[in-house]
């Protein structure tokens, strides 16, 4: 099942303009991770932010983690067209028996109109 | 540092056929995964490895699903026999330490067609 729920599941922007997009997930857990995929790179790790921490930032992407309405957010700066992907974000739910889940949500298909 | 290796790229076979994918993780890398990923929708966990041992199969559909790293290195993935549904990209990723404490570098994935 999906743990992580990506909201929009669409958006197109246009390049220099910001993107959003939301993350929600319906169990506690240890990190979320958000990854981007696309045709020619695959799927590539973007950020990590762990349960105790509240935002982080890496080059033109900040996240933001609210754990306590179980949602967190990506923000890329400055968008371009090389942006143009699917984001995931997946959640490490650390439950017990050794079964430390990361869930991927179904993704938010960016698309930056040049 | 190489990435991880998967092979084939590129699979279509009839229904009830057999099929395995070979994955070769970054090196050192102890951790090993399979996901899943169907059409429009994220991947989906398979198996994790350990080394050579299995710490989570829970998601593997174990009738039909079965998987081996031995050595601690390389992995297989077979599907026997393998069903419509089974149409999906297969991806493998590693990552230095158990998932969820750190990132997970995938391979560009093997995407199969059954008809």
């Amino acid at each position: 099942s999906q743990q992580g729920e990506e909201d929009p599941q669409a958006l197109s922007i246009q390049e220099g303009e910001n993107a959003t997009m939301n993350c929600s997930y319906k169990t506690s857990i240890n990190n979320l991770q958000w990854y981007r995929q696309n045709s020619g790179r695959g799927l590539v790790h973007l950020i990590l932010i762990r349960s105790n921490e509240r935002e982080k930032h890496s080059g033109r992407l900040r996240v933001t983690l609210d754990t306590s309405k179980k949602s967190s957010s990506l923000l890329i700066t400055a968008s371009r067209a090389a942006d143009t992907a699917s984001y995931f974000c997946a959640t490490d739910a650390g439950q017990g028996g050794g079964a430390d889940g990361l869930t991927f949500g179904k993704g938010t298909h960016l698309i930056i109109q040049p | 540092e190489a990435g991880v290796a998967q092979s084939p790229r590129y699979k279509i076979i009839e229904k009830r056929q057999s099929v395995a994918f070979w994955c070769n993780p970054i090196s050192g890398h102890a951790t090993l995964y399979w996901y899943q990923q169907i059409l429009g929708q994220g991947p989906k966990l398979l198996i994790q490895f350990q080394n050579n041992g299995v710490v989570d199969d829970s998601q593997l559909p174990k009738d039909r699903f079965s998987a081996e790293r031995l050595k601690g290195v390389d992995s297989t993935l077979k599907i026997q026999p393998a069903k419509l549904e089974d149409s999906a990209v297969y991806l493998c990723a590693s990552s230095r330490v158990r998932r969820g404490l750190d990132e997970q570098f995938f391979g560009p994935g093997t995407r199969l067609t059954v008809l």
